[in-house]
């Protein structure tokens, strides 16, 4: 069974660093790109980006490029999602999900599989 | 990137009607990848339908995909109070994969 299991909720300050995890199991981690979802309050789903875990080759949105890292450990099976500097508007529940159906490409990906979400909370 | 409009907004109808969502791209999707997803409150997106109108695992076929180029379609035949949710439709063959605003589903 395919299974993505997220971190914990965090609560940090603005300007605090952080990195959630995403850990995968059922499947070849290192066969099918990992993405990052944002989904802030009441809102809809963004695209952040994605990873290949076997070779850590990284695409981004250029909504989220230079704000976020996307990263995967491959020896223990988890992605990361990490911020030096958080903002207030960073806050919001972020899904890992991944792509598996079909073929494997960095221009073709939507989410299979999900995590279970890790919700960021960024306040004074 | 291409920008996804869906519509409507909201739709509200009764168990056992037939919902039709649409989800239109301001360019052609390429080869049709396109992808649809429902959300219930709490909880992860779940993939329904992928390449415009593949059924993912486990999805049952009163949720139908179709459609090609700019102008693409989810129906759900015969609505069930668990298809009361929010669906998002997702472009996927050109990078950024985006996402259309999406239709909640409610109860009439």
């Amino acid at each position: 069974e395919v299974q993505l299991v997220q971190s914990g909720a965090e609560v940090k300050k603005p300007g605090e660093s952080l990195k959630i995890s995403c850990k995968g199991s059922g499947y070849s981690f290192t066969s099918y790109w990992i993405g990052w979802v944002r989904q802030m309050p009441g809102k809809g789903l963004e695209w952040m980006g994605i990873i290949s875990p076997g070779d850590s080759d990284t695409r981004y949105s250029p909504s989220f490029q230079g704000q976020v890292t996307i990263s995967a450990d491959k020896s223990i099976s988890t992605a990361y999602l990490q911020w030096s500097s958080l903002k207030a508007s960073d806050t919001a529940i972020y899904y890992c999900a991944v792509k598996i159906a079909g073929y494997s490409s960095p221009w073709y990906w939507f989410g299979d599989y999900w995590g279970q979400g890790t919700l960021v909370t960024v306040s004074t | 990137d291409i920008v996804l409009t869906q519509s409507p907004g909201t739709l509200s109808l009764s168990p056992g009607e037939r919902a039709t969502l649409s989800c239109r791209a301001s360019q052609s999707v390429s080869s049709n990848y396109l992808a649809w997803y429902q959300q219930k409150p709490g909880q992860a997106p779940r993939l329904l339908i992928y390449d415009a109108s593949s059924r993912a695992t486990g999805i049952p076929d009163r949720f139908t995909g179709s459609g090609s180029g700019t102008d693409f379609t989810l129906t759900i035949s015969r609505l069930e109070p668990e298809d009361f949710a929010v669906y998002y439709c997702q472009q996927c063959g050109s990078s950024p994969f985006t996402f259309g605003q999406g239709t909640k589903l409610q109860i009439k």
